[in-house]
């Protein structure tokens, strides 16, 4: 079945530095979403990304979904405290209904 | 404008008792309704799914069972929990329709199996 792969597992930076987290699939994808769950929260539905090579931004958060639609990433720059959380990559793919989730990226940012 | 609601909050339960954890959407109809798992600092495992009342796919062969007795109502049940059921149990929807579609989820049932 389709595997969705997520790294880094854990990243911890210094309030300011940047971060980023990859995520691949095992499978092409019609399109790709990206949560965030603050600490004892629950997923909030962050962006959707659809076309090959597409790159969005959200203030200082960058979305980039790849040219073969089986990879992608998220950036953030200069991060803030209210920045910590995991971040999740969801790809949909054969099935209009599924979300296959990636294990997530727990950010910890020390102020 | 949509809810979505879970309950009990949190939960401990011995191992060998029944469970039944509820999950209910206000503000639309005929939702598609997930429940998932999410073991501590893991990623969310899809349990089950439906896209309308009666219809359960299961994704995951386990002890436990989902049900939709109503069109807005998603029930998780297991009559005998294990120790490895302990875990963070999340309900969501989504419409299925539209360019951008996204799954909202509830609050969350946080589960230990003791």
């Amino acid at each position: 079945g389709q595997q969705v792969m997520q790294i880094p597992q854990y990243q911890h930076v210094q309030e300011g530095e940047d971060f980023t987290t990859y995520c691949n699939s095992s499978t092409t994808l019609s399109n790709i979403q990206w949560y965030k769950q603050r600490p004892g929260g629950h997923p909030v539905f962050l962006i959707q990304l659809v076309k090959s090579g597409e790159v969005k931004k959200q203030k200082r958060l960058t979305f980039q979904f790849g040219e073969a639609k089986k990879n992608s990433s998220l950036h953030i720059t200069a991060t803030q405290t209210t920045d910590v959380g995991t971040y999740f990559c969801a790809g949909r793919g054969g099935s209009n209904y599924k979300l296959t989730f990636g294990k997530g990226t727990l950010l910890t940012v020390n102020p | 404008s949509q809810t979505i609601h879970q309950w009990p909050a949190t939960l401990v339960q011995p191992v060998g008792s029944p469970l039944s954890l509820e999950c209910t959407v206000e503000g639309t109809s005929n939702p598609n309704l997930y429940w998932y798992r999410q073991a501590a600092g893991r990623g969310l495992q899809l349990l089950f799914y439906s896209v309308g009342i009666g219809q359960i796919s299961s994704e995951v062969p386990q002890n436990l069972s989902a049900s939709r007795p109503q069109d807005r109502q998603f029930i998780l049940s297991s009559k005998k929990l294990l120790l490895s059921d302990s875990g963070f149990y999340l309900c969501a929807w989504n419409t299925g329709q539209g360019q951008v579609n996204e799954q909202f989820f509830g609050p969350g049932t946080r589960l230990t199996v003791l």
